[in-house]
């Protein structure tokens, strides 16, 4: 099956500064997500991109398909931003990556 | 739009009883859902795809006689755990593919079954 890696695993960040995350995956796919997952284990929406760049906000995402790899950019990351950034991917059915533990000290 | 809920949030239940965890789609139509599990700290793992009027279709390792779905709407899909032990004990997610067209998921608040 496909696989999703995720770089980098855990990454702590001064509020205020920018980060940059990135997903690989194997093989060509129609579906790729970019979640946040709150403390309460709800997953967020951030991105629909299986291909392009697309921003919203202080976040904007590119995926490179035919490389097989996503970005996700975080510019002047706030506190609430921490917690765990997923990348899935896949067509009809979704692969998660192991994800990124993100935590922003203020 | 494009909201998804589950229920029962948090279900605590003792060993060999079943557990029924509902996943509806609240504003669209979902001819397919899918469950998941998350451990502790790990991702989510898919466990089946769920097809409205059809059999799901299990990932390799899940019993289906185990967690029996069923999708008998395009608004709900359900998942019960059989004769639960407490190594079933997880956080289980549904989502579904949106109204986009795409395929986008949209994912539920998850369901945090404890097994005593």
């Amino acid at each position: 099956g496909i696989q999703v890696e995720q770089s980098p695993p855990d990454l702590i960040l001064q509020e205020g500064a920018n980060s940059t995350l990135r997903c690989n995956f194997s093989d060509s796919v129609n579906n790729l997500q970019w979640f946040h997952q709150n403390p309460w284990g709800q997953l967020i929406n951030l991105f629909y991109i299986p291909s392009g760049t697309k921003q919203n906000g202080r976040l904007s995402a590119t995926t490179v398909a035919t490389e097989r790899y996503s970005l996700l950019y975080i510019s002047s990351s706030q506190t609430t931003d921490s917690g765990v950034y997923f990348c899935a991917v896949g067509s009809n059915d979704m692969r998660f990556g192991a994800g990124t533990r993100l935590t922003v000290k203020p | 739009g494009a909201v998804v809920s589950q229920h029962p949030s948090r279900v605590i239940c003792k060993s060999g009883t079943s557990v029924k965890i509902e996943c509806r789609s609240l504003d669209f139509q979902a001819t397919t859902m899918f469950w998941y599990r998350q451990f502790p700290k790990k991702s989510l793992m898919l466990m089946a795809t769920s097809n409205e009027g059809s059999k799901a279709t299990y990932e390799q390792g899940v019993e289906k006689d185990k967690f029996l779905i069923n999708h008998a709407s395009l608004t709900l899909s359900t998942l019960t755990v059989t004769s639960a032990h407490p190594e079933d004990s997880s956080f289980y997610i549904c989502s579904a593919e949106g109204p986009t067209g795409t395929y986008e998921q949209y994912f539920g608040p998850g369901t945090r079954l404890t097994v005593t």
